[in-house]
């Protein structure tokens, strides 16, 4: 078993929609949890993390974590074309470790 | 602007010719790090510095090595290349000294490499 799992997608939604990213981790030895967007061409920026359990906002965006399912989620309001991109979720045990990726979700936004 | 360059952005070598790839920093960060990211997959990383103690992945091939003559550079060397080498290569960087909650990295924009 992989120790993060993402939906490769694509995911196509019209303009303005909710979006819902997701994964899923084996071990709960994962303490930190993030989200990297990656546009065609370019290297990924991280865009939010959390520690632990809980969610956590940011403009439009809002990343999640249930720890007791294993299960982190990332929504998008009001999606924009600008959007479109590739979603990498990532986790990592403490802040000194490696960070794991996963395969990322391809995301398209209709206008 | 403070920032992770890599060249070149595109690279085709030959089946079993050495090829380099390069990556620049101006952020001043201690740790870099190396990751191939083949198409629809994770970028998997390969190895890292740690200032200038170097830290191998246990399934990085020996074929790939790195050098990192000084805190704003550092090299990716492939010295047999193979077709299955053909992938993305990123370079990126943080500062494990100042990290605040996470070790936020800071990619740059990627080599491609072609073998053919």
């Amino acid at each position: 078993q992989k120790e993060v799992e993402q939906d490769p997608g694509p995911l196509s939604v019209p303009e303005g929609a909710i979006v819902s990213l997701n994964c899923t981790y084996s071990n709960s030895a994962f303490q930190y949890f993030m989200w990297y967007r990656q546009y065609s061409r370019k290297g990924p920026e991280l865009l939010m993390y959390t520690y632990s359990s809980g969610n956590k906002e940011d403009g439009r965006f809002t990343a999640q974590v249930d720890k007791s399912s294993k299960y982190i989620s990332l929504f998008i309001r009001d999606s924009q074309p600008s959007d479109s991109a590739t979603y990498l979720c990532a986790i990592a045990r403490n802040r000194d470790d490696k960070i794991i990726f996963g395969k990322g979700t391809r995301l398209h936004i209709l206008p | 602007d403070a920032m992770v360059i890599q060249n070149p952005r595109y690279q085709v070598t030959q089946f079993g010719k050495p090829v380099t790839l390069s990556c620049s920093q101006t952020l001043n960060h201690n740790v870099m790090y190396w990751y191939q990211q083949k198409s629809s997959q994770a970028p998997k990383l390969l190895f890292h510095y740690y200032d200038k103690d170097f830290n191998n992945e246990a399934d990085t091939p020996d074929n790939f090595q790195s050098r990192r003559p000084n805190t704003s550079f550092c090299f990716l060397d492939i010295r047999s290349p193979g077709l299955g080498d053909a992938a993305m290569y990123l370079c990126a960087t943080s500062s494990l000294r100042n990290r605040g909650w996470v070790n936020e990295q800071f990619f740059g924009p990627g080599t491609r490499l072609t073998v053919l």
